[in-house]
């Protein structure tokens, strides 16, 4: 079934330590996005993509990468994570002009 | 960039109420305008969304109403039911295909 994947769903992980949070889409869409979420709360685009290597910032100052060398593959890296990461990261996908489908989340807490 | 108003952020109704959630845009070049819910613990999903070339929609119980020389659309949803609570964000998308949120409404039906 075409959807957008997640890994991992939850993570608890120490200040200081490098992360990679994957996503996947089998929807063949363009469009990725990465959002940040408190539950509930406001969506912070942090990364976005058109396609292919190409890979911009959002709005939300972060200190998190991208990369986009494949269509179905947006992984985000924190280099050195902090407490201040702790949140919900969101992937989405969409080909532009038209509806945006979201992952599950992956739940950050960094002690 | 552009940029999006929602309002209320907390909307409190008894079941078989109406709920009016109000959104309005800055870029006049926006021109495709939807609407997600978010029900606790998960992903934003697609509910109704409205083109630039439309005034209104409906399906079923919710409707969105789009007024462009205003620059702003509105949700509609009847007959309230206590499923209908969650986070619901309007967004606005045109040539950067970059979808903007809103900051959400919080809805809560009481039964």
């Amino acid at each position: 079934e075409a959807d957008i994947y997640q890994t991992p769903r939850y993570l608890v992980i120490g200040t200081g330590k490098k992360i990679t949070l994957e996503c996947s889409q089998t929807m063949g869409h363009d469009k990725m996005y990465w959002y940040q979420q408190d539950p509930g709360m406001e969506l912070h685009l942090i990364h976005y993509s058109y396609g292919v290597n190409s890979t911009e910032k959002g709005d939300l100052s972060s200190e998190s990468t991208v990369s986009r060398i494949r269509t179905e593959h947006f992984p985000l890296t924190l280099e050195s994570a902090r407490p201040s990461h702790t949140s919900q990261y969101l992937c989405a996908a969409g080909q532009g002009g038209t509806e945006a489908f979201f992952g599950q989340g992956t739940r950050l807490t960094v002690v | 960039g552009e940029n999006v108003e929602q309002h209320p952020s907390t909307l409190s109704v008894q079941e078989g109420d109406s709920a009016v959630i109000k959104c309005t845009y800055s870029d006049s070049a926006s021109n495709y305008f939807p609407w997600y819910k978010q029900e606790l613990g998960k992903r934003p999903q697609l509910i109704i969304d409205i083109r630039s070339n439309v005034g209104e929609k409906k399906d079923q119980r919710i409707a969105v109403t789009l007024n462009k020389t205003a620059k702003h659309f509105s949700l509609h949803i009847t007959e309230t039911q206590p499923e209908d609570s969650a986070v619901y964000f309007c967004a606005a998308s045109g040539g950067s295909y970059i979808p903007t949120f809103g900051r959400g409404t919080s809805l809560i039906v009481h039964p």
